[in-house]
């Protein structure tokens, strides 16, 4: 699987929007980019996946660039409940996938 | 979304002693399972692949023999920390995913092993 490349830590103000980048340089073709966070002392919960278009849910949004070599998760209306780790993941989608866990990025939510 | 439970959500055990942790895909049938660890502050580590009737697969430096995997089911899956030392006190995550292979793998809630 291909390796990204996020910031430590993050603070965002609550209300605002959350933009968390990540690099992605030598994804390959089959490999989508995944979306997950955590909260302290819970298991990882599924946000958002893309393979090359821009896609939105009621959680959030993925920019994915053109050259598919960052993209940038959107949390449109932060909210202290928000605050977690946040790991982008790039994986292909098919048979028995493995989903490896980078560092990841610290989301804090300031009220 | 799909519902994966863990059991214990926490446990102590003696040093020495065996401990298992059960891993339950509530509402769908899992064909394979993920188990991971994940020390504080640390990212999750995976351990092994677990495939209903079949043998699990390892990641390179986990000990099969310490860390027995069984899927015996298509909804359960279960790690068993044998001969546990404080070492082996960890957060353990599992997760599966639905028989469908374009599906998303859902995570369970964890759970803590405290090795004393």
């Amino acid at each position: 699987d291909a390796k990204t490349t996020q910031p430590t830590s993050m603070d965002c103000a609550e209300g605002r929007a959350a933009n968390l980048p990540c690099n992605h340089s030598t994804i390959s073709g089959n490999e989508y980019v995944y979306w997950y966070r955590q909260i302290h002392s819970q298991g990882p919960q599924y946000i958002i996946h893309g393979l090359k278009n821009n896609e939105t849910n009621e959680m959030a949004s993925l920019i994915i660039t053109e050259d598919r070599k960052s993209s940038t998760l959107i949390l449109p209306h932060a909210t202290l409940r928000d605050t977690a780790v946040y790991y982008c993941i790039v994986r292909v989608n098919t048979g028995g996938f493995k989903t490896i866990f980078g560092a990841g990025t610290r989301l804090f939510v300031k009220a | 979304g799909a519902v994966v439970s863990q059991h214990p959500s926490w446990v102590i055990c003696k040093s020495g002693t065996s401990v298992k942790i059960e891993c339950r895909s509530l509402d769908f049938q899992a064909t394979t399972m993920f188990w991971y660890r994940q020390f504080p502050k640390q990212s999750l580590m995976l351990m092994a692949t677990s495939n209903e009737g079949s043998k699990a697969t390892y990641e390179q430096g986990v000990e099969k023999d310490k860390f027995l995997i069984n899927h015996a089911s298509l909804t359960l899956s279960t790690l068993t920390v044998t001969s546990a030392h404080p070492e082996d006190s960890s957060f353990y995550i599992c997760s599966a995913r639905l028989l469908r292979q374009d599906t998303e793998a859902f995570f369970g809630q964890g759970t803590r092993l405290t090795v004393v």
